[in-house]
């Protein structure tokens, strides 16, 4: 069975550009969480999907949003690029939402230059 | 969710055990404990979570004190492998979010 996959693994943008990251959940779970990490910190939470509709959402300017498709898979996008916006962005899937154990991606490496 | 601490770092020697603290002094009843690692440049991987009783899975024991306010992460014999960020994170298991902290990053030396 393949695990959480996350693409790109690393990309790079300018200020003010647009960026969309994607992430496939592990078979048959439902629940998508996205998760940002600045280097040298724990990840922060920004989304929670279930069955296409949003279950939580971090402290996270507009300019970030998120959606699930009907396959589970899920898009998290962000406007507007600032440097600060520069870290790791990861997905973890579960079969429901507040499960046991989340499986994280490896994520993707964004820098905003 | 209640906030927790952990020591930023520690060592251990390979082969011996390593015992992880942390502490959740205002830890409601219905919040579990939850461990989380994560190896360099890799995504958290789930090690274990409890309530309020021992745990012991294949990779390692959770201690909670009686009181609920700490609680010991424990690698029973630490490989090189097991060198990485853990997390304590204390969360409802309704909760959509785990609330991570600066972890401790545990080294484990030959």
């Amino acid at each position: 069975d393949a695990g959480v996959t996350q693409s790109p693994t690393h990309l790079i943008k300018t200020r003010g550009q647009q960026v969309t990251l994607r992430c496939s959940p592990i078979s048959g779970h439902k629940s998508v969480s996205w998760y940002q990490q600045v280097l040298g910190q724990g990840p922060q939470f920004i989304f929670q999907y279930y069955e296409k509709e949003e279950r939580g959402r971090g402290n996270f300017p507009d300019r970030f949003s998120a959606r699930q498709f009907p396959n589970y898979s899920s898009e998290l996008n962000v406007n507007a690029l600032l440097l600060g916006d520069s870290a790791l962005y990861l997905c973890a899937s579960s079969d429901r939402v507040g499960d046991y154990g989340y499986t994280f991606g490896s994520g993707t490496r964004l820098t905003v230059v | 969710d209640a906030k927790t601490t952990q020591p930023p770092s520690m060592d251990c020697a390979e082969g011996r055990a390593a015992n992880l603290p942390c502490n959740h002094s205002t830890i409601s009843g219905n919040e579990y404990v939850y461990w989380y690692r994560q190896i360099h440049s890799q995504g958290p991987q789930y090690i274990i979570h409890g309530l309020k009783n021992n745990e012991t899975n294949e990779m390692a024991s959770l201690i909670i004190t009686e009181d609920r306010k700490s609680s010991t992460l424990i690698l029973p014999h630490a490989t090189l492998r097991d060198t990485a960020v853990y997390y304590c994170i204390v969360k409802e298991t309704s909760g959509s979010r785990l609330t991570f902290g600066e972890g401790t990053q545990l080294t484990v030396n030959p």
